[in-house]
């Protein structure tokens, strides 16, 4: 099992390009998120996605960011348009049906975009 | 905004002694996790202590939960240089509207010098 697969690890985008990155859940789990991390901080929530369906996205900005979770194929978390405050570590994890009122995440290794 | 906030914000000690670090969260809870996060990596998962638990053990770690202070403190007992990492508390709130994501605070960075 190789856990949750994210990429690119590293992409560099100059202002006004996309940015599209992706990943992969554990197998067997069926919950996705997408966190950001800014330098010296902690992770802050984005987007709760499960196949097909955004459950909570109260951490996404309005525009220019959104996410979807298909069917077939991995997790796309796209951001268009990028500036540099977009500059961050992306980490998506994934965890398997709430149980026992518990929800243990378990992360990849993140997607670290710098934009130009 | 931040749900958990931890402290300190960074920790330094020698190989064998105990590290402590203490988390604050502002609303009610299922539960609370502690994860670890090296340098340039993701974050691991450590422990989960629920909200009808007081203590925790496993391994070296050593967790406590005080929901009546809203708070909680992770133990790390004769620390290695391998412990040298970043590490946050995650609360997992009660309310039906937060269900599914995890609020994590900023984090400890401990440095364990051999």
């Amino acid at each position: 099992n190789a856990g949750v697969m994210q990429n690119p690890r590293h992409l560099v985008r100059r202002r006004g390009q996309e940015a599209r990155l992706r990943c992969s859940p554990m197998k067997g789990h069926s919950h996705v998120y997408w966190y950001r991390q800014l330098p010296e901080e902690g992770l802050k929530f984005m987007v709760y996605l499960q196949k097909e369906n955004i459950i909570d996205e109260s951490g996404m900005p309005k525009e220019r960011f959104s996410a979807e979770f298909p069917k077939e194929g991995p997790s796309i978390l796209r951001i268009q348009q990028v500036v540099r405050g977009d500059s961050a570590a992306y980490f998506c994890a994934s965890s398997a049906l709430r149980d026992s009122g518990a929800n243990v995440l378990t992360f990849g290794a993140g997607s670290r975009l710098t934009v130009l | 905004s931040q749900q958990g906030e931890e402290d300190p914000q960074a920790l330094s000690i020698q190989e064998g002694e105990n590290a402590t670090m203490n988390c604050s969260y502002k609303t009610s809870i299922n539960n609370l996790q502690w994860y670890r996060q090296n340098s340039g990596r993701g974050l691991v998962h450590l422990i989960l202590i629920r909200s009808n638990e007081r203590e925790k053990h496993s391994g070296r770690l050593r967790v406590t939960l005080d929901t009546s202070k809203k708070s909680s403190s992770l133990l790390i007992t004769a620390s290695r240089a391998a412990d040298t990492a970043s590490y946050f508390c995650a609360t997992d709130a009660e309310t039906t509207d937060s269900w599914g994501k995890l609020q994590f605070g900023a984090g400890t960075q401990v440095v364990v010098t051999p």
